[in-house]
């Protein structure tokens, strides 16, 4: 049992449409996270959720937007997709969030045509 | 600007040797470090952290040193085997990021372990 999903694991979408990415957890973890990872840059913090409702942030946040609104789903929305945006996207989730390790979903791989 | 650098984009050693994997920081802030392995098409997984109260910690082949006078942390995995071969990422979180837990990652390293 993974404990984390995320969906789809792969999709192709066309530039300029919306496209929402969904993590789900079976948990009950407090803290939840989207990353994208790309060649040269690592994994990089979009968004992050400290609870129900509650989101921030993160470094790369400009044409992305997320939602909360039960523990165990975290969505993640690009507004207008853009082929900048083709990367990667792991969610990830964690306990304690300071000082805790994370547990990372498998991945969706978009693709922005 | 990267807070937390990777400079070696790959690394490659014989089976059975050492392998050494090293990550550098700016952000004095950071005090909690972490390893995650990565296997392709796969998330990545954790391997081993240190508080910045150690300056080393070990678990089976994997231990991780700190130097903080040097902003500088390393991954030894003696001895090195063939399915160590993978993505190696480093990850800092610090009081900066309050208690939310936020870890930025370095670029990554690509392990290849030779038989």
């Amino acid at each position: 049992d993974a404990g984390i999903t995320q969906s789809p694991r792969h999709k192709v979408t066309e530039t300029g449409t919306p496209v929402t990415l969904r993590c789900h957890q079976t948990e009950n973890h407090r803290y939840m996270y989207w990353y994208r990872q790309d060649p040269g840059h690592g994994l990089r913090l979009i968004h992050y959720s400290y609870g129900v409702k509650d989101t921030d942030k993160g470094e790369v946040s400009d044409g992305y937007s997320v939602s909360r609104s039960k523990t165990e789903d975290f969505l993640l929305t690009l507004e207008s997709a853009t082929s900048s945006q083709t990367s990667v996207y792991f969610c990830a989730i964690s306990e304690r969030g300071r000082g805790d390790g994370y547990t990372f979903g498998s991945g969706t791989r978009l693709t922005v045509v | 600007d990267q807070q937390v650098k990777q400079n070696s984009p790959s690394l490659s050693v014989q089976e059975g040797r050492i392998s050494i994997l090293n990550c550098d920081y700016t952000n004095s802030m950071f005090d909690y470090f972490l390893w995650y392995k990565k296997y392709p098409a796969e998330g990545p997984t954790f391997l081993i952290s240190i508080s910045s109260i150690k300056d080393k910690n070990e678990d089976g082949r994997f231990t991780v040193f700190l130097n903080k006078s040097a902003k500088h942390l390393s991954l030894h995995i003696v001895p090195s085997q063939p399915g160590d071969s993978a993505v190696y990422f480093c990850a800092a979180s610090g009081y900066g990021s309050g208690n939310t837990g936020k870890l930025i990652f370095g670029q990554g390293t690509t392990l290849q372990v030779k038989p």
